[in-house]
This record gives structure tokens, sequence and C-alpha cells, in this order.
């Protein structure tokens, strides 16, 4: 167990139709990451959470749609998906550094494979 | 902005150490990492180094940094099959993106028995 959970493990969607990523973290840290991870491409950040508040965007298309109800839960709400969007997502939560001498130590889930049809 | 290169591949046998590399381009990168992916598996972090130190050891582990060229480096001594997995470098700075990691592709390594 890693602390970080994802469901589902496994999820396949057509296009036209809406789903969710959830995401949850119990080790008491203060962001959460949408990470996303394509065959022979570095991962992409996508989302970032610190505090319940979204502090970066990556460019990520709007079909693409982040919340965050508190500091446990992050989800990732998806609609009208495209086959290029097939892929691991990795959420992942840390204690965000105050300062330059401080590590941001992140902590994955087990990410969600997302095939899109 | 940031880029983080790694090689894709590396092949060992059992037994022999293995040494990945790593390179980045943003000489304000305050700390970085290395992460190991299993199939199935998310990331798992394995080790840190702060960019004033120039080494750091964890039991098989051996980090060599060299801040001047931007290169820094993942060995693991007497590799055993079961460090077979994607090993990832990141880098991370202190400022306007507050310690967001960047990551490479990941070097896949595969140990023969």
């Amino acid at each position: 167990e890693t602390g970080v959970t994802q469901t589902p493990r496994h999820l396949v969607m057509g296009m036209t139709n809406k789903k969710s990523l959830k995401c949850e973290q119990h080790l008491g840290h203060n962001a959460m990451y949408w990470y996303k991870q394509s065959a022979k491409k570095p991962l992409e950040l996508m989302f970032v959470y610190s505090l319940e508040e979204r502090v970066e965007n990556n460019s990520v298309p709007s079909r693409f749609s982040p919340e965050c109800p508190n500091s446990s839960h992050l989800f990732l709400h998806l609609h009208t998906l495209q086959p290029e969007d097939s892929a691991l997502y990795l959420c992942a939560s840390s204690h965000r550094p105050t300062g330059p001498q401080g590590a941001n130590v992140l902590t994955f889930g087990a990410g969600s494979r997302l095939t899109v049809l | 902005g940031e880029d983080v290169e790694q090689s894709l591949f590396l092949s060992v046998r059992e037994g022999d150490s293995s040494v990945i590399n790593c390179t980045y381009t943003d000489s304000s990168s305050t700390y970085l990492y290395w992460y190991k992916q299993e199939p199935g598996a998310g990331l798992q972090l394995l080790t840190y180094i702060f960019s004033n130190m120039d080494m750091k050891q964890d039991q098989r582990l051996t980090v060599l940094l060299n801040k001047k060229d931007k290169h820094l480096s993942l060995r693991i001594a007497d590799t055993q099959t079961g460090d077979s997995a994607i090993y990832f470098c990141a880098a991370g700075s202190y400022g306007g993106s507050q310690g967001n990691l960047i990551f490479g592709k990941g070097t896949k390594l595969s140990v023969k028995p």
C-alpha cells in the first residue's frame, strides 16, 4: 500500500462517455497532482493542487477537468476524450516545501489505465 | 523550461553494477530525484540529492551529481533480477513552480540471470 489510492485501476470508455478518475491520500499531505504517462514520453504534469487550490494547469485540454474537494481527495473528470488520451494517469501527493531547503517528495498511486475507443 | 534526458534502455547481468545516467538543463534545480516503476505500479521514490552535494549513498544505491555538467547518475551495486524496472530521473527547483518535479522518459533496466 503506497498511501495513495487510485480508482478505477482500468477504464475503457468511448469518445462520447463521461467518466471520472478518483485519487485518495491519507498521508497528511497538502498538495496533490495529476500526471499523464504515455509510452516513450516523459511524465507530463497536468494539474497541481496546493491546499485545495489549483496552482498549476499545464495547458491541458478542457476535456480534462480536475476537482479537489478537500486535501485528501482529487478527481479527474473526463468527457469527449480522444483516442490519443489513452494513457496511464498517475496521481501523487506531497508535502510541498515552504522554502528552497526542502525536497518535494512525491508519493504516487498505482495509476488508472485509460483506454479511449 | 526544464528538460530531463535519460537513455531508454540498459541491460546488465545479475551481480554486476548498473549505472543509469541523466542530464538536466535547469541549473537552478535544487533537488534531483530517482524513482523506480515496476510493471503495473506507480512510481516509488528511491532516493534524492540536494544540489549542494556531489554524492549520496544508501545501501546498494549511490547517486553522483556533477552540478557543473548538470549530470546525475544512479549506481546500483550487485544488481538483482528484482531490480528490473523503469528508473526515472526528476529535477525540481524552488521558485515560481514551487518544487514541481520534471521527469525524464525513464530508463528500462533489464537484469539477466
